[in-house]
């Protein structure tokens, strides 16, 4: 199975702060990654697809990237409704596994 | 708009089974996958299976196998999973999802 190993597994960051968050790969997965984020009500929602591609709907503040075998998802300027849980999701082969997540708290 | 309903919360004694639901509307149900997500506090987020409901093909991780059996009902756009044999370990959410869309997850509780 493809390990996903995500950092860091907690953030304390501030309003209007940047921060990236982080996967590796175990193997190569190519573009085959999603970030999601979970609501502390459980809601999970998809923010970015194929490494780089925005869902519809989502601020453009959120963005994700690829160098290597690591995936980042960068929120450029943190707004109040960000400080919820991340994960990232690799669906390049079976079974899909996802990272153990990343907490994000209002510093 | 697309909409995955689940039930918030089933209660079944160990031992026995339990066949959950996943009611899709706001697309064409035969078109896409629908996985099945378990995720609990201490194992996170693990991938359970996925059915294409157009010809009912599926695919399962490994781990689920002999757990976990999906199927999809065609006539009124629901997926199934039925999870046999339950123990506390599985205790969990229970979350489907189209590739883009989650359903709200159904908190399975396995108590006597």
């Amino acid at each position: 199975d493809i390990q996903m190993t995500q950092s860091p597994s907690s953030l304390s960051a501030s309003l209007g702060e940047r921060v990236s968050l982080t996967c590796r790969a175990s193997q190569d997965i190519g573009s085959s990654l999603n970030w999601l984020q979970q609501e502390p009500d459980g809601t999970i929602k998809r923010l970015i697809y194929a490494t780089s591609s925005l869902d519809s709907g989502v601020p453009k503040r959120f963005s994700g990237s690829r160098s290597g075998s690591d995936y980042s998802l960068t929120i450029s300027s943190l707004e109040s409704e960000d400080f919820v849980d991340y994960y990232c999701l690799q669906y390049a082969s079976s079974p899909l596994t996802f990272g153990a997540g990343t907490k994000l708290e209002l510093k | 708009q697309v909409q995955l309903q689940q039930p918030g919360a089933e209660l079944v004694k160990p031992g026995a089974s339990v066949k959950m639901s996943c009611k899709a509307s706001g697309y064409t149900f035969t078109s896409y996958n629908m996985h099945w997500v378990k995720q609990t506090p201490g194992q996170g987020l693990e991938w359970i299976g996925a059915i294409y409901p157009g010809n009912g093909d599926t695919s399962y991780n490994q781990k689920f196998k002999g757990k976990a059996t999906l199927t999809a009902d065609k006539s009124s756009s629901t997926a199934y999973m039925q999870l046999s044999s339950l123990t506390s370990e599985d205790s969990a959410v229970y979350y489907c999802a189209r590739e883009d869309y989650w359903g709200q997850g159904t908190t399975l509780t396995v108590s006597s």
